[in-house]
């Protein structure tokens, strides 16, 4: 268990819908990031938030959305959902913004399945 | 926009025997992360590097960095089917968010008896 919690784990949804992905960051950790993993583009970075405000944005969607609340969890807002969003989405923390030899902590992933 | 690329992305070896795994990048970087992913698993960091010249070791995994190339390998020694498993390299642009990371494609390895 590496310390951050993503749930749910697997989700199966129609095109046009609209799926919450939830995380919560290792403890004490400030930094929140999301990742997109797909078979076409590989690990994509989407968003990071920290201490509840966003600091980079990657290549997300405008149908996608983000937030950090002020507990430090995080959630990932889907919509208008396609068959290419179909993907393995990773929420990663660090206790800093910056500093390199801090490494990302990973959680599972949530599975998102769009028939 | 950095772009890494890793080669090979698909990799069969028999047990013992040794490779490397390469990951190029095209702009300046100031980290390099190697990361292990098993199937369907979440990625586990392996090593960090920070400087030119710079080499990790963890068992039969060794890692390094050349700055000046925009180079990172890692060397697989003797290898054994625990290590079977997608190898990922990341870089993070001079600069920016630790978490900004830009990733290869992935090394899958595969290591027979």
């Amino acid at each position: 268990d590496s310390g951050v919690t993503q749930t749910p784990k697997h989700l199966i949804t129609a095109t046009g819908q609209r799926v919450t992905l939830r995380c919560s960051p290792r403890s004490g950790d400030l930094s929140v990031y999301w990742y997109q993993q797909s078979l076409d583009q590989g690990l994509q970075f989407l968003i990071q938030y920290y201490n509840g405000e966003e600091r980079a944005k990657g290549n997300i969607l405008e149908r996608f959305s983000a937030q950090q609340f002020p507990d430090l969890h995080s959630e990932l807002n889907l919509s208008s959902l396609e068959l290419g969003d179909s993907a393995l989405y990773f929420c990663a923390s660090s206790p800093r913004q910056y500093s390199g030899a801090n490494v990302l902590t990973f959680g599972a992933g949530s599975r998102l399945t769009v028939l | 926009e950095l772009k890494v690329e890793q080669n090979p992305l698909f990799l069969s070896m028999q047990e013992g025997k040794n490779y490397t795994i390469y990951c190029n990048y095209s702009t300046t970087s100031d980290r390099l992360y190697w990361y292990r992913q098993d199937p369907g698993k979440s990625l586990e960091s392996l090593f960090v590097l920070l400087s030119n010249g710079a080499v990790k070791q963890e068992g039969r995994l060794m890692a390094s960095l050349d700055t000046k190339a925009r180079l990172s390998t890692l060397h697989i020694t003797a290898a054994v089917h625990d290590l079977s498993a997608t190898y990922f390299c990341a870089v993070g642009a001079r600069g920016s968010t630790l978490g900004r990371l830009y990733f290869g494609r992935g090394t899958q390895l595969t290591v027979w008896p």
